[in-house]
Formats: C-alpha cells, sequence, structure tokens
C-alpha cells in the first residue's frame, strides 16, 4: 500500500509556542490531505481537509487561525499548531489520497503535549 | 467513574475464538466504509472496506457484514490471535458524493487473552 509518514513522532513544546508538524506522502502524488486529532480514548475527529494549491476546508469548531494548514506540494501538508496551550496536547493524524483512491493511508500519528 | 468520552468498549475474548465487533453509523447517506485497527501510539490501519451495495465482504481471517436498514456494521476476526489485540474503528464517508474525508464511529478496544 501507499506510504504516508508523519515528522515528528512525537513533540513537547511549551506553552505559548508554535509547532509544525509535516504530513508527506511517500510514494504518491496526494491531491487531498486530511488531519484529524484524537484525544487519549476517543475517536479520530477531522479537523480540516486540503486540496494541494488551495486553502484548506476546516471542520465546525476548529480555529483556521490556530490550526494552519498548508499543502502547497503533492507529496508535503504541514499543520502549524499557533500559539499551543495545554489543552491542544492530542495525537495528531494525517491521512493522504488521490482522486481515484479508493481509500485514505493514513501517517503514524504525532503526539503533541505542551507543557 | 470515567467520564463519558473516555471510556472504549472492550471485548475480551481468548486466543482461538471468533471475535466480532459491532458499529452503528448515524449517516443514512453514507456509502462507503471501513475497518480501521489502531494500535497504541499508531496511525490507524486499514483491514477491511465495503460498499453500500453489498452486504457482505470477506478478507484473510476476516468479515466484515453491513445492514443498511439498522445502519449497523460489524467485522468478525476468525480464530483471534494475540496480535489483533487493539482499538477497532469503523469509518464511513460518502464516497460518491466526493466528500472523502471519514467519519469515525467511537472504537472498541479488543483484547485477546492468550
Amino acid at each position: 500500500g501507499a506510504v504516508v509518514s508523519q515528522h515528528p513522532s512525537w513533540v513537547i513544546c511549551k506553552s505559548g509556542t508554535s509547532v509544525k508538524i509535516e504530513c508527506r506522502s511517500l510514494d504518491f502524488q496526494a491531491t487531498t490531505m486530511f488531519w484529524y486529532r484524537q484525544f487519549p480514548k476517543q475517536s479520530l475527529m477531522l479537523m480540516a481537509t486540503s486540496n494541494e494549491g488551495s486553502k484548506a476546508t476546516y471542520e465546525q469548531g476548529v480555529e483556521k487561525d490556530k490550526f494552519l494548514i498548508n499543502h502547497a506540494s503533492l507529496t508535503l501538508s504541514t499543520l502549524t499548531v499557533t500559539s499551543a496551550h495545554p489543552e491542544d496536547s492530542s495525537f495528531y493524524i494525517c491521512s493522504a489520497s488521490w482522486d481515484r483512491a479508493t481509500e485514505a493511508f493514513f501517517g503514524q500519528g504525532t503526539r503533541l503535549t505542551v507543557v | 467513574g470515567e467520564s463519558v468520552g473516555l471510556h472504549l468498549p472492550t471485548l475480551s475474548v481468548q486466543e482461538g475464538d471468533n471475535s466480532i465487533i459491532n458499529c452503528a453509523y448515524s449517516n443514512s447517506a453514507s456509502d462507503y466504509f471501513i475497518w480501521y485497527k489502531q494500535e497504541s501510539g499508531k496511525g490507524p490501519q486499514f483491514i477491511i472496506d465495503i460498499r453500500s451495495n453489498m452486504d457482505k465482504r470477506q478478507g484473510q481471517r476476516v468479515t466484515v457484514l453491513l445492514n443498511k436498514t439498522v445502519k449497523h456494521l460489524s467485522l468478525q476476526i476468525a480464530a483471534t490471535q494475540p496480535g489483533d489485540s487493539a482499538v477497532y474503528f469503523c469509518a464511513e464517508n460518502m464516497r460518491d458524493t466526493g466528500r472523502r474525508a471519514l467519519t469515525f464511529g467511537s472504537g472498541t478496544r479488543l483484547q485477546v487473552q492468550p
């Protein structure tokens, strides 16, 4: 199957700083990437959908100015958590797909801890 | 006790037994369903999928059943092994309408006792 890689796997940052998470499709061109957030013992919640070269579409309740998404190329999307606070601590997961794909492929996730 | 939303239903089975994990979905317009396995600290791993024009699909050791009348999905795992221990999520989307983002169910933890 297609491979999606996230970096970093985990990150600890101080409250008030910004953190960037990368999502790369390694062996295919991802026209669409999805960002999810998962709190402990809970399910994945979609944050936003990004299409290469256009602005991301955010789900209701997700602050677009806080969670900046850039999908500037067909193999890379980034999620920047700006002015992070402890309540932003979570597991962030991306998935990537192309137009005729029957499924989306998930990265391994990034554990963010804000202290 | 635990707060709502912080407790995953748990299914505990003996190694070698068959497991059945259930999922109720909410959107009658969904036309594509996937089961994922998630191990601790990792991203979801695709197990099997099914389209809404089918009611059963089989893979290696796994079977997915879809009942659109009651909006119910199940995953059957034959001869469950310790390596099957994980959290299992069903997911749905409306692929034919272009919305390919997935909506995930709440998840079930499968514990396989050796």
